[in-house]
């Protein structure tokens, strides 16, 4: 079946630019992540939306970063007046964490974003 | 910051098996023991998790020690495919953010 998707997979902007990164997770999965990486860095936690429940926001960098999901179902990722630190691979994934001790995380391919 | 230690890289030879270890001696009795890997220029894939028996499937092995201080997993037959970084990573079960360290970059040489 489908798995995530994100989209655009590459994104060049300029600084000061406000941009919108959206995600697609698997039919079906209650829980919907994202995370970002660096250039040279290790994967960093953003936000997480579990269901109803408020969202996990204590991985957002700055005020700059929102996120909202819709219907329970797509994601977007909201970067606003850019910076060059930016940068990044930001990475989504999808769980059903109706399921008891598995909440396999699915990821999907990324979106590369470029501040300029 | 991240509750498991990692060496950063280390080789296999192809078809030899490679054992990946894992620190985490910190590890809380209801946190699970899970392995992801990151295959260049995608997103993290599952391999396998554990919270205190081995466990094998179709991927790899798992390896958790009495005290549950550490782990090794086993990919039994290294194939070119199989070089990645791998995380390990130590969560509850009951979902919720992963927290990645560095990882370790394991290269198979043919």
């Amino acid at each position: 079946g489908a798995g995530v998707s994100q989209s655009p997979s590459n994104k060049v902007t300029e600084k000061g630019k406000d941009v919108e990164l959206r995600c697609d997770p698997i039919s079906g999965h209650t829980a919907l992540y994202w995370y970002r990486q660096s250039l040279g860095q290790g994967l960093e936690f953003l936000i997480y939306f579990q269901g109803n429940s408020a969202p996990d926001k204590s991985g957002l960098p700055s005020d700059r970063f929102s996120a909202e999901r819709t219907g329970g179902s797509v994601s977007t990722l909201t970067i606003q007046r850019t910076q060059q630190e930016d940068s990044a691979v930001y990475l989504c994934a999808s769980s059903d964490d109706r399921l008891s001790s598995y909440n396999e995380q699915f990821f999907g391919p990324g979106t590369r974003l470029t501040v300029l | 910051d991240a509750k498991t230690t990692q060496p950063p890289s280390m080789d296999c030879a192809e078809g030899r098996a490679a054992n990946l270890p894992c620190n985490h001696s910190t590890i809380s009795g209801n946190e699970y023991v899970y392995w992801y890997r990151q295959i260049h220029s995608q997103g993290p894939q599952y391999i396998i998790h554990g919270l205190k028996n081995n466990e094998t499937n179709e991927m790899a092995s798992l390896i958790i020690t009495e005290d549950r201080k550490s782990s090794t997993l086993i990919l039994p037959h290294a194939t070119l495919r199989d070089t990645a970084v791998y995380y390990c990573i130590v969560r509850v079960a009951t979902g919720g953010k992963l927290i990645f360290g560095q990882g370790t970059e394991l290269s198979v040489k043919p």
